[in-house]
């Protein structure tokens, strides 16, 4: 398997514009996970789903922040408008079965840098 | 509150050497305890993982320690080697298997001197 894939993997934009982030989990996997990686606050989860259903999403910082998954091998995490404060490496993750005592699988992320 | 504290934040050691790498954690019902490194540029992998029903748990030069007692568990690294030198972060599970989450440290940046 190729792991989980994400897209692009590096992303330039002004604020506030939109910026869409793409992810594609482990083909099988029940669960997929949306994390923020800065140097101020750690890797924070944002959001995550159980088949495709939104799960828990307490930890999206904005009505900015929205997140989708469409179907099993999709999900999208979307910035709308984007703010310099927004700049992060973004993970997307998946899980097999359990959400977070099963391995959680992490993509390379996406760096975002909103100028 | 939710938290993890984890200690040090940069570590430097020669090659061949151990390494320790101490977290704690604030509640006491948490029962799964993960490891991850994270090389540059990359996203985080599992290395380790410890649930509460063990003390300890190995895997090579890799071996995790709990302390229920005293909420806190340990990572070390034994005979270390250059390619060991990453980032790496401790976690505890807050909650459930499936509707808590994990709570991260904020990281320990390993360097390994050849």
């Amino acid at each position: 398997d190729a792991g989980v894939i994400q897209s692009p993997r590096h992303e330039v934009t002004e604020m506030g514009q939109e910026v869409t982030l793409r992810c594609k989990p482990i083909s099988g996997h029940d669960y997929l996970f949306w994390y923020r990686q800065t140097m101020m606050r750690g890797l924070e989860l944002l959001i995550y789903f159980n088949n495709n259903v939104p799960i828990d999403d307490s930890g999206m910082p904005e009505d900015r922040f929205s997140a989708k998954m469409p179907n099993a091998s999709f999900s999208t995490l979307k910035i709308q408008p984007s703010e310099p404060r927004d700049s992060a490496v973004y993970f997307c993750a998946s899980s097999l079965r359990v959400a977070f005592t099963d391995t959680q699988y992490f993509g390379p992320g996406t760096r975002l840098t909103v100028l | 509150g939710e938290n993890v504290e984890q200690h040090p934040s940069t570590l430097s050691v020669q090659e061949g050497d151990s390494a320790v790498i101490k977290c704690t954690y604030s509640d006491s019902a948490s029962n799964y305890f993960p490891w991850y490194k994270q090389e540059l540029g990359k996203g985080p992998q599992l290395i380790i993982d410890i649930r509460s029903n063990v003390g300890e748990k190995k895997d090579q030069r890799i071996a995790v320690t709990l302390n229920k007692t005293a909420k806190h568990f340990s990572l070390h690294i034994t005979e270390t080697q250059p390619e060991d030198s990453a980032v790496y972060f401790c976690a505890a599970i807050f909650g459930s298997s499936n509707t808590g989450k994990l709570i991260f440290g904020q990281g320990t940046t390993l360097q390994v001197k050849p």
